[in-house]
Order: C-alpha cells, then structure tokens, then sequence
C-alpha cells in the first residue's frame, strides 16, 4: 500500500520554465492538499480538493495551478517558476470529515535558479 | 492572529525526561487536533489525534485537550534520541486544515 506518492522527489528549474508536480493517493480518500513548506513558515496550504471536481484556493494560491484529474490524482503547475517558488512541496490525502487526519507524500524538493 | 501557536523551540530535554509539547488554537470551533512529527528532510508523519476533553495515551506519548482554554499539548515519556524532530499541531475547524509553524525538540544523550 503505496499511501500517498508523488514525483518528481527533486527537480531544478530555470526562472520562466513551467512543470508539474505530480500526486497520486490509493487510499480512495475524498480530499487533497497540496502545501509548500519553508524554513520556519511552517505549513502553508496552496490549493485543496475537498473532492472529485472540486479545488479551491489557500493561503498562498498566487503562482501556482491544480487540477483533479480524478480521484487518485491531484497535480500542481507551476506555468512561470519564479526563484520565490524555491520551496518543499507536500501532498497530502485524507477522508472528508471534520474527524480524519491527513496522510503527506514524501514531498518535491524544488530549486528555482 | 494565528489559527494555530506553537513555541518554534528548540525544547531540549535530556535522554529520560519528559518532553512537554505545546500549542494554541484561536477559534473555539476547532472540532478534531493532531500532532505531527516531522524529521529532518522527512515528510509529516501522524503520531497522536485527540477530539475531546482530557488525556489520551499511546505508548510513550500522552495527547492532552482544554477545550475551555484552547490548548493543546504533547507529552513524550522517556524522551530519546530517535524523538528529536520538529512537531507539528493541527487543528480540524469546519473541514479545514490549520498547522502550527511547529516545535523543534532536541533529546541530548
């Protein structure tokens, strides 16, 4: 049981070049996140799935798009990467409710040069 | 004002002792709380979830929740070594996510 995956692990980019980062859950949970962390900003929510055909903004959408693709696959892009955007980013996964706890990918570590 | 406070550390305890964890939340709808480690380089691993009043145990580790005043807190018995990592608090208020910045604890052999 995989959990959550995502790829790349690592990427480096050049300022202008797009991608995407790639996020699969097999644990049929409802709702995806997608999050940047830096040195001392702790978590900081990007975009959200609560559920299949749906997204919604977070605390720092600005840069960034997502998709749901379906259920398993939520992806973020990055059009024009711009050295701010040198960050860790996280997936995560978990079953909508206001009981159930998030489950986190190992994460993509990305450089903007 | 932040939906989540934490203490950003570093909280260093000896090999043994009890580390004590803690953490603030703003909005009295906070519904369900958990606690994340996090090591280095590493991704968040769920280790505790608590969604009413009082103590839970698991293992070395005790979850404590006061609802009345907004306070959440984590207890590692027998600190060791291998718990040295940062620890995340997350609160659940009308399905939404809110993470502390997190606390770095350091267990000193």
């Amino acid at each position: 049981n995989a959990g959550v995956t995502q790829t790349p692990k690592f990427q480096v980019l050049k300022t202008g070049q797009s991608m995407t980062l790639q996020c699969a859950q097999d644990m049929n949970h409802n709702s995806m996140y997608w999050y940047r962390q830096d040195p001392g900003m702790g978590l900081r929510l990007i975009y959200y799935s609560a559920s299949e055909g749906t997204t919604d903004k977070g605390e720092v959408p600005n840069g960034y798009n997502v998709s749901r693709l379906n259920k398993r696959e939520f992806s973020l892009r990055l059009e024009s990467a711009a050295p701010s955007q040198t960050s860790v980013y996280f997936c995560a996964s978990s079953v909508l409710g206001n009981d159930q706890p998030q489950h986190f990918g190992d994460g993509t570590r990305l450089s903007i040069l | 004002q932040k939906e989540v406070e934490q203490n950003s550390g570093p909280l260093s305890v000896p090999e043994g002792a009890i580390a004590s964890l803690n953490c603030t939340y703003s909005d009295r709808g906070s519904q369900s709380f958990f606690w994340y480690r996090q090591y280095s380089g590493k991704s968040p691993e769920l280790i505790m979830s608590i969604y009413s009043n009082g103590d839970k145990e698991d293992g070395r580790f005790t979850a404590q929740l006061n609802k009345a005043s907004q306070y959440v807190s984590l207890l590692i018995r027998d600190s060791q070594p291998s718990d040295s990592a940062t620890y995340l608090c997350a609160v659940i208020r009308f399905n939404k996510f809110y993470f502390g910045s997190g606390t770095k604890l350091n267990v000193k052999p």
